[in-house]
């Protein structure tokens, strides 16, 4: 099963900032959080990956809670094109399942 | 260009067929994955293969048979399926081993069995 929770979707205006919520109440202190999305009818894609510390790529940022519990994925400016699911996962890197939820499906609204 | 190379992009098969998905990768990458995407499911892990050697198989039926050449070859051979295992087909590679290697995936075979 997979071990995040993230709501089912969200909507947000274009332009504006967008913060996806990831809750991971059971990470373990080897457990890396990685986010992907999908764009309809394409394969999943790499967004942004962290361990404790905040991370930003040209993509997104990642905010990282301090009890490593939840986590937050902040789309700083969004465009039409950014209208996917969005997958936040657990990765452990003992083993080489990599389980996805269900993910959050985000709507773009002009 | 994702990296990661699906063939055939759509399948159409009776039940009584065979046929075989083929997944390439040249980033250099160790590891391989199959997934199953139903519509309106999450993706479903199906295989795993590290180093050409399988590490995972999530309680898939015989009807699906992996197979694993070389680390950038990656094939699903497919023979007496049902109409329920319609669905997208997704590979992914990644370096394998490491916490933080992120997944890169193909855009999938979009299979139908009639």
């Amino acid at each position: 099963d997979a071990k995040t929770t993230q709501p089912n979707s969200m909507e947000s205006n274009e332009e504006e900032p967008v913060h996806l919520p990831c809750n991971h109440s059971t990470i373990s202190g080897t457990d890396y959080i990685h986010w992907y999305r999908q764009l309809p009818s394409q394969g999943p894609e790499y967004v942004i990956h962290g361990l404790t510390s905040n991370v930003n790529n040209r993509m997104a940022s990642l905010a990282i809670a301090e009890d490593r519990k939840s986590s937050t994925l902040i789309l700083h400016r969004a465009t039409l094109r950014d209208a996917a699911v969005y997958y936040c996962i657990l990765r452990d890197g003992r083993d080489d399942k990599i389980i996805f939820g269900k993910g959050t499906r985000l709507h773009i609204l002009p | 260009e994702t990296g990661v190379t699906q063939t055939p992009r759509h399948l159409v098969m009776g039940m009584t067929n065979k046929k075989s998905l083929k997944c390439e990768q040249h980033l250099g990458h160790n590891a391989m994955y199959w997934y199953k995407q139903s519509a309106k499911k999450p993706l479903e892990l199906m295989f795993v293969y590290n180093f050409k050697e399988q590490t995972e198989n999530n309680s898939v039926p015989s009807r699906f048979s992996p197979e694993c050449p070389n680390s950038s070859h990656l094939f699903l051979h497919l023979h007496t399926l049902q109409p329920e295992d319609s669905a997208l087909y997704l590979c992914a590679s990644c370096t394998g081993g490491g916490y933080d290697s992120p997944l890169h995936f193909g855009n999938g075979t979009r299979l139908t069995v009639t």
